[in-house]
């Protein structure tokens, strides 16, 4: 079966735009969630969806925001684009969280680089 | 809080011989530990996953860690490395109410011929 697509692989952004990400998550997961990892900062968890609501999120600020639409596939939205955003943005899809034992698959990520 | 601690930032290793990527973790409740490893410019690959049962539990491409409730541990381990094996690990605790991961800093194994 198809993994974790996330789209665009890369992307460059000029500070003070806003990019939209987008991850298709594996056919029947309705748990989304995205992470954003850095040499600095390592892997922080960003927010999760779950049938179209936001369940958790992460420490990050307002300018970060997603949502996720009735077919599971979910989008991540930064605004006001600044250059510590630069990241690998990893999305990874679950059947749901309430059994330890549901697998969690990321996808191959899309790189941001703000310039 | 939950937290994990991955205390090498790198590991060196021969091919063959025998490697361990430590890890130890602080959770509240059941802890539910899993070891991903990431190629260069590529998502998180599950390598295994422990939940309950074994202390020492069987992985992908050989690898297999070992739970230790009183020192709170879970390394990683392989009995003999392929140069392949080189890439960044990350070991994670997940928080199942949430179903969110807390990870380690990463350790990159490197594994010389």
């Amino acid at each position: 079966k198809a993994g974790v697509t996330q789209t665009p692989r890369y992307l460059i952004k000029t500070r003070g735009q806003q990019v939209t990400l987008s991850c298709s998550p594996i056919s029947g997961h309705r748990s989304v969630s995205w992470y954003q990892q850095t040499p600095g900062q390592g892997l922080q968890f960003l927010f999760e969806y779950f049938s179209e609501t936001q369940r958790n999120k992460g420490n990050f600020p307002g300018r970060f925001s997603g949502r996720q639409f009735s077919n599971s596939r979910s989008e991540m939205n930064v605004s006001t684009l600044e250059l510590g955003d630069s990241a690998l943005y990893l999305c990874a899809s679950s059947l749901g969280s309430d059994r330890a034992n549901y697998g969690y698959t990321f996808g191959s990520g899309t790189r941001l680089t703000v310039v | 809080a939950q937290s994990v601690a991955q205390p090498e930032d790198q590991v060196n290793v021969a091919e063959g011989n025998p490697l361990t990527v430590k890890c130890t973790y602080s959770v509240s409740g059941n802890p539910y530990l899993f070891w991903y490893v990431q190629y260069p410019n590529r998502g998180l690959q599950f390598l295994l996953k422990y939940i309950t049962g074994d202390n020492l539990v069987k992985g992908s491409y050989g690898f297999e860690a070992e739970f230790n409730k009183s020192q709170t541990s879970f390394h990683l381990k392989k009995p003999s490395a392929l140069v392949s094996d080189s890439a960044l690990y990350f070991c994670a605790v997940r928080v199942i109410s949430f179903n969110k991961f807390y990870f380690g800093s990463g350790t990159k194994l490197n594994v010389k011929p």
